[in-house]
């Protein structure tokens, strides 16, 4: 399996608190992911990174900051988490040999 | 930009049989797809990547093909069994907002259940 972890696996918090995800990889690829799983909605891109200190945005990230200040780590930020952000996160990397998944955050904002 | 679409949503089938899952997009410049398998509950797993240059990959009882000219991939399973029971989905690069191959698009997945 590729070499890509995420943290927390799970997560509650409250409405309006900031809240940080971790993508963590060994694989040195160039570019990772961040995507919400929703029903009804599929995978759908939050934010995305092509190099350290380079990321963009994607369909949903409204209310999601990013950074990434090593090639290994692709942290994802919830400003002021809301009820609507309750999800599973997932972490992507992609390189050469295709993308590869983390295992997921559930996060549930109460 | 780049939409992917998934058909069918839903299939089941009895063990044993042979099934394809089509996935269609519509920017044709990508120069790979690849398929994955979710679990409930779980990540999502790399099954086959297929780059531009090839029109075929097959693992095991897996084959994927890939048209670019007419947009289409099809995950062909043969003899299917009760542990193939997932959602399948294919990615392509490029963006639903933009047109970047830096983004990574997915369909909607079909949700397979193969009946013992």
């Amino acid at each position: 399996d590729a070499g890509i972890t995420q943290s927390p696996r799970h997560k509650v918090t409250e409405t309006g608190t900031p809240v940080t995800l971790r993508c963590h990889q060994t694989e040195n690829h160039r570019y990772m992911y961040w995507y919400r799983q929703d029903p009804g909605h599929g995978l759908r891109l939050i934010h995305y990174s092509y190099g350290v200190k380079d990321t963009d945005k994607g369909e949903v990230s409204d209310g999601y900051s990013v950074s990434r200040s090593k090639t290994e780590d692709f942290l994802l930020t919830l400003e002021s988490a809301t009820s609507s952000q309750t999800s599973v996160y997932f972490c992507a990397i992609r390189g050469g040999s295709g993308a590869f998944f983390g295992q997921g955050t559930r996060l549930t904002v109460v | 930009k780049q939409e992917v679409t998934q058909i069918p949503a839903a299939l089941s089938v009895p063990e044993g049989e042979n099934l394809v899952l089509n996935c269609s997009f519509t920017d044709s410049a990508i120069y790979n797809l690849q398929w994955f398998r979710q679990d409930p509950g779980k990540g999502l797993t790399s099954l086959l990547l297929i780059q531009s240059s090839q029109r075929e990959q097959t693992s095991g009882r897996l084959n994927a093909s890939l048209d670019k000219s007419s947009g289409r991939s099809t995950l062909y399973i043969a003899a299917s069994q009760p542990g193939d029971s997932a959602t399948y989905l294919c990615a392509v690069p490029g963006g639903t907002t933009s047109g970047s191959a830096r983004q990574l698009t997915f369909g909607s997945g079909t949700q397979l259940t193969v009946l013992p």
